[in-house]
């Protein structure tokens, strides 16, 4: 089953550095969004990935940067660490202009110390 | 701005009895989709039950079903016969039909008790 598949799936980084997180969408999907899941809380938007551009994004940071490659794969960059970013990572993909359909990965778990 | 509320931190339930998770959102969007998901210790978010707002037919599952009240802006879930396999973290969607994000709950956390 070619699901979503996120890597790694933890991680430990410490305040201000620099962590990348990546992402390899469903087969078949063309559309990758990120979602940050802090302790208790539900998946917050960061931004959705299409045809190599970022298509929408949510209310984070300019720290919070992504990149889509031909191969439809994703990756989240996140600059200068803080605290306050320790969160589980949550990539989801999709068809373009789908409102369902999305698969979810299993997320990366970032800790910042 | 959407906003989609849980109000029920936690809950329990007897295995193969009922239980109701309530979810209430708040929008100015007339077309939307709203979804319930699960979240088990996996951490990956699936796919419950999804209900089109246009549509006035409650949407089913096998054993999950909702109660959707347009008007009240309400979107409640129920479990039927419920499994050991159903604990997890539950979480209530909404989707707007011109937006590609989804705005999540905070999560009820649902134990089954055998």
């Amino acid at each position: 089953d070619a699901g979503v598949t996120q890597s790694p799936t933890h991680l430990i980084k410490t305040r201000g550095q620099q962590v990348t997180l990546r992402c390899s969408p469903k087969s078949g999907h063309d559309t990758v969004s990120w979602y940050q899941q802090a302790l208790g809380q539900g998946p917050q938007f960061i931004f959705q990935y299409y045809e190599e551009e970022e298509r929408q994004r949510g209310n984070f940071p300019d720290r919070f940067s992504g990149h889509q490659f031909p191969n439809y794969s994703s990756e989240l960059n996140v600059n200068a660490l803080l605290l306050g970013d320790s969160a589980l990572y949550l990539c989801a993909s999709s068809l373009v202009f789908s409102n369902y359909g999305y698969t979810f990965g299993s997320g990366t778990r970032l800790t910042v110390v | 701005a959407q906003t989609v509320t849980q109000s029920q931190p936690e809950m329990s339930v007897q295995e193969a009895e009922t239980v109701t998770l309530s979810c209430t959102y708040d929008t100015s969007e007339s077309n939307y989709y709203l979804f319930w998901y699960k979240q088990p210790p996996s951490r990956q978010m699936i796919l419950v039950i999804r209900q089109e707002a246009y549509k006035q037919q409650n949407a089913t599952e096998n054993r999950f079903s909702v109660n959707f009240q347009k008007a009240a802006k309400s979107f409640s879930l129920k479990i039927s016969d419920s499994q050991l396999g159903d604990t997890a973290m539950y979480f209530c969607a909404f989707m707007p039909n011109t937006g590609n994000q989804f705005y999540f709950g905070t999560g009820t956390s649902l134990t089954v008790i055998p």
